[in-house]
């Protein structure tokens, strides 16, 4: 079945620094991928909708400029949280959308981002 | 927009049934689908509904009407690990989740 890589499935950063999140579709193409955030107890929340080749759509109360994302190929979406700040520790979720899916949508592991 | 509505909490007995109703708002709307997700891990495909009626995969099932805007999804035979939160979410061209159902199976 279809696959979604995501790495790290866990950092630690400090305040002020920035982290990189990847996300990949290993046995098919994603021209569509999508990032949630979840915070504890909580649901999933989209953040952007990211399309190979061309700038992400982000969710209202997102800012795009805090999370950068490149979707370069059609197997790769990355997500860069930049100057995290202890607020921004969360889950990250990324999903693929795969038309030999059924619903479509396959979702990454997950990753946990802490920042100190 | 999106909203959709699900109970926050669902108690069970092992071996018992439970259905987990969820409403929704949206436009362009493709679908309802089911995920599971423990504590700490990612969410996991349970079911989808495009058409309204009935969908079985094993213990669980899932029903839509899209005249009402309501699904549910049924856990028979409840195990302990089913314990976990359940969201449901509408594909509209991306997935809009609910905000989820903790459930609590006891023995």
């Amino acid at each position: 079945g279809a696959v979604v890589s995501q790495h790290p499935s866990w950092v630690i950063c400090k305040s002020g620094t920035s982290v990189k999140i990847e996300c990949r579709s290993l046995d098919f193409q994603a021209t569509t991928m999508f990032w949630y955030r979840q915070f504890p107890k909580q649901s999933l929340m989209l953040m952007a909708t990211s399309n190979e080749g061309s700038k992400a759509t982000y969710e209202q109360g997102v800012e795009k400029d805090k999370f950068l994302i490149n979707h370069a190929s059609l197997t790769l979406s990355t997500l860069t949280v930049t100057s995290a700040h202890p607020e921004d520790s969360s889950f990250y979720i990324c999903s693929a959308r795969d038309q030999g899916v059924r619903a479509g949508y396959t979702f990454g592991s997950g990753t946990r981002l802490t920042v100190v | 927009g999106q909203s959709l509505e699900q109970p926050s909490e669902v108690t069970a007995v092992e071996g018992a049934i439970v259905q987990i109703n969820c409403t929704y708002q949206t436009s362009g709307f493709y679908g309802l689908s089911w995920y599971q997700q423990h504590d700490g891990g990612a969410p996991t495909f349970l079911s989808y509904n495009a058409l309204d009626g009935l969908e079985e995969t094993g213990r669980f099932s899932s029903f839509l009407s899209r005249s009402d805007s309501y699904g549910y999804l049924l856990l028979q035979e409840l195990q302990m690990k089913d314990s976990a939160s359940y969201f449901c979410a509408v594909a509209t061209g991306k997935l809009i989740f609910g905000q989820g159902t903790t459930l609590q199976v006891k023995p």
